[in-house]
Order: C-alpha cells, then sequence, then structure tokens
C-alpha cells in the first residue's frame, strides 16, 4: 500500500529554469512532510519540510507547496542548478512519527 | 508488487537479548538498504548489498548485522543493543546496483525498535 506516491521516476530540466517535482498521499492523517535529496551510494539529506498547518514553506531556491484537500504535495527549485542533480524522496509522517517515503525522483539539470 | 514488506513492525527487547529484523522484496531489485532513522530526521545510511554483497557499511557497530540470504531477502541481526539503539529501522530496495548512480528507493513502513 503505497501511501506516498511519486508519480514521475524521472525529470530533466534546463538550467536557470524551475524544476517541480511531484508527492501524493493518501492518508489524512500525515501531518509533517518532508522533502530529502539523495546522491548515489549515500542516504537521504533533509531539504526542507512543511506542516499540516502551512500551505507553503519557502528556503533560498527551495519552496514546498501543501495542497491538503487534493493531498499534494510540490517542490520547486528555482533557478535549478547542475549540482542539484539527485533523487530527490517526498516523505510524509504522522503523530506517531510513523514515516513513509515516495519512490523518489531524479531529477537531472543540463548545463 | 510493487512493495517493500518488513516484519515485524513493532520490536521490544532487552539488552540482552537476540533478534532479527527481516525486509523482502519481489520486484527483482539488485540493492537493498538499511537505514536507521530517529523521529523527524534523516534516514541514516547503515548497510548496503549489491547483488548480495554487502557494498557499504557505514561503520555501523558489530551489534548489528546485516544477512542478504537470497535476492529478494534481507536481514538484520541485533545482539547486545543499547537503549540509544531505539528508532525506526527501515528497508529499501532500488532497482539498479550501486555503480549504475542515482536511482529511485522503495522504502518499507519500517520496525520501530524500542531497547530496554
Amino acid at each position: 500500500d503505497q501511501q506516498v506516491k511519486q508519480n514521475s521516476p524521472s525529470l530533466s530540466v534546463q538550467e536557470g529554469r524551475i524544476s517541480i517535482l511531484n508527492c501524493d498521499y493518501t492518508n489524512s492523517m500525515f501531518d509533517y512532510f518532508l522533502w530529502y535529496k539523495k546522491y548515489p551510494a549515500e542516504g537521504p539529506t533533509f531539504l526542507i519540510s512543511i506542516s499540516s498547518i502551512k500551505d507553503k514553506n519557502e528556503d533560498g531556491r527551495f519552496t514546498v507547496f501543501l495542497n491538503k484537500s487534493a493531498k499534494h504535495l510540490s517542490l520547486h527549485i528555482v533557478p535549478s542548478q547542475p549540482g542539484d542533480s539527485a533523487v530527490y524522496f517526498c516523505a510524509a509522517s504522522d503523530d506517531n512519527n510513523d514515516m513513509r517515503f515516495g519512490a523518489g525522483t531524479r531529477l537531472t539539470v543540463k548545463p | 508488487d510493487t512493495e517493500v514488506t518488513q516484519t515485524p513492525k513493532h520490536l521490544v527487547m532487552g539488552m540482552t537479548n537476540k533478534k532479527s529484523l527481516k525486509c523482502e522484496q519481489h520486484m527483482g531489485h539488485r540493492a537493498m538498504y538499511w537505514y536507521k532513522q530517529k523521529a523527524k530526521k534523516p534516514p541514516e545510511l547503515m548497510f548496503v548489498y549489491s547483488y548480495e554483497k554487502l557494498s557499504i557499511n557505514e561503520s555501523v557497530p558489530s551489534r548489528f548485522s546485516p544477512e542478504c540470504p537470497n535476492s529478494s531477502l534481507l536481514n538484520l541481526h541485533l545482539h547486545a543493543l543499547q537503549p540509544e539503539d531505539s528508532a525506526l529501522y527501515l528497508c529499501a530496495s532500488s532497482p539498479q546496483d550501486l555503480t549504475a548512480g542515482a536511482d529511485t528507493q522503495y522504502f518499507g513502513p519500517g520496525t520501530r525498535l524500542t531497547v530496554l
């Protein structure tokens, strides 16, 4: 039962343009959402998070948007840089701190 | 079948106990991973198996012992753990081996371990 889904396995974007990574979830008990970035042979590193009481959180070039009614989460990267090329995971947790991960989206930013 | 399953879901053990966590995937994935995660922190990579061979051991204490009996199964044997080892232990698998570079990963739901 995939409670968190990232339907696009890969995304390719030109340097300087916007990257939009999407994530959908099914469990309405999720109240905390995170995006992680992962390089090969390393564990995921935390990127940005958002609590369910907000609909937007911004940190530099990274903005996360939350649409609770649609159970949809997105990560915007503006402007995209070649160093942003990695796999991005969306994750969601509930009150019990049980966390569910999406399968990831591989972002490639072309110079 | 696009799931990674983990058993048990919850485990409570004493510091002298020996227990095992089990992870299974039937997607034909070539790499499998163990992560340890504390509440609302990023998962910490522990071990990576690629083609059933241990490829990465992130300096994990020997009280954690991984085993990959076959391409679908990954175990984590626990012995003489400490209370600070209490965490969520996540298993993941990915379609390609590590040499393929960045890859998507499918995570299991985790085993919540409490060491008393």
